[in-house]
């Protein structure tokens, strides 16, 4: 079956700190995937996407994922974090065909200033 | 970017009751929308996907007669629950999709329903 998993639950950082939030899928074949933030009180925003191409997928707000196929994963970075990223991350995926995303857990990030 | 918009955001009722929840693609056609329940501290779970002008399609385990969909237009989808009970409070979040650049979905901030 289709799944998407986030190891980490929750992450606690100090502003400056680097991060990376872990996400694992299983499909078979081609696969889309995407990175949301929830940031408190607000809507899901897409962070970055990843169709096809370069592996190394840049998103806004200085975010970036590398897609590597051989571990299943698609983790998300940045490389220094600020207050204001504080929300809930939730990665996804879907298979190529098909429109219906399969969320993982969610991470709750909070950034201590 | 795309925006849509959830309406209401938060509602309070009694069981037994029925509610509305109304989602709008705000400035583009959706071809699809989608339905989400997010319970606390966990992640989205889809309920049901509608396309335009055809019959919703549930996922397994959801009651398509107590949580009814209907998706008129290309920018309106509505979820009502019926016969609201208690176990049925929740974050209730729809997303829509166009079937151009890639249908990405675009998500509504949500609609808190609590049942009293």
């Amino acid at each position: 079956a289709q799944s998407v998993s986030q190891h980490n639950h929750h992450v606690i950082l100090s502003e400056a700190a680097s991060l990376e939030l872990g996400c694992n899928y299983s499909y078979g074949g081609t696969v889309n995937l995407f990175w949301y933030v929830q940031y408190p009180g607000q809507h899901l925003q897409l962070l970055l996407k990843y169709f096809s191409g370069d592996p190394l997928v840049k998103g806004i707000k200085g975010f970036e994922a590398e897609f590597i196929k051989s571990k299943f994963s698609f983790n998300l970075r940045k490389p220094s974090v600020q207050w204001s990223d504080t929300a809930e991350y939730f990665c996804a995926g879907r298979d190529n065909a098909g429109n219906m995303l399969t969320f993982g857990g969610g991470t709750r990030l909070m950034v201590k200033p | 970017g795309a925006v849509v918009s959830q309406h209401p955001s938060w509602v309070i009722c009694k069981s037994g009751t029925s509610v509305k929840i109304e989602c709008r693609s705000l400035d583009f056609q959706a071809t699809t929308m989608f339905w989400y329940r997010q319970f606390p501290k966990q992640s989205l779970m889809l309920m049901a996907t509608s396309n335009e002008g055809s019959k919703a399609t549930y996922e397994q385990g959801v009651e398509k007669d107590k949580f009814l969909i209907n998706h008129a237009s290309l920018t309106l989808s509505t979820l009502t629950v019926t016969s609201a009970h208690p176990e049925d409070s929740s974050f209730y979040i729809c997303s829509a999709s166009q079937n151009i650049g890639g249908n990405i979905q675009y998500f509504g901030a949500g609609t808190r329903l609590s049942v009293l």
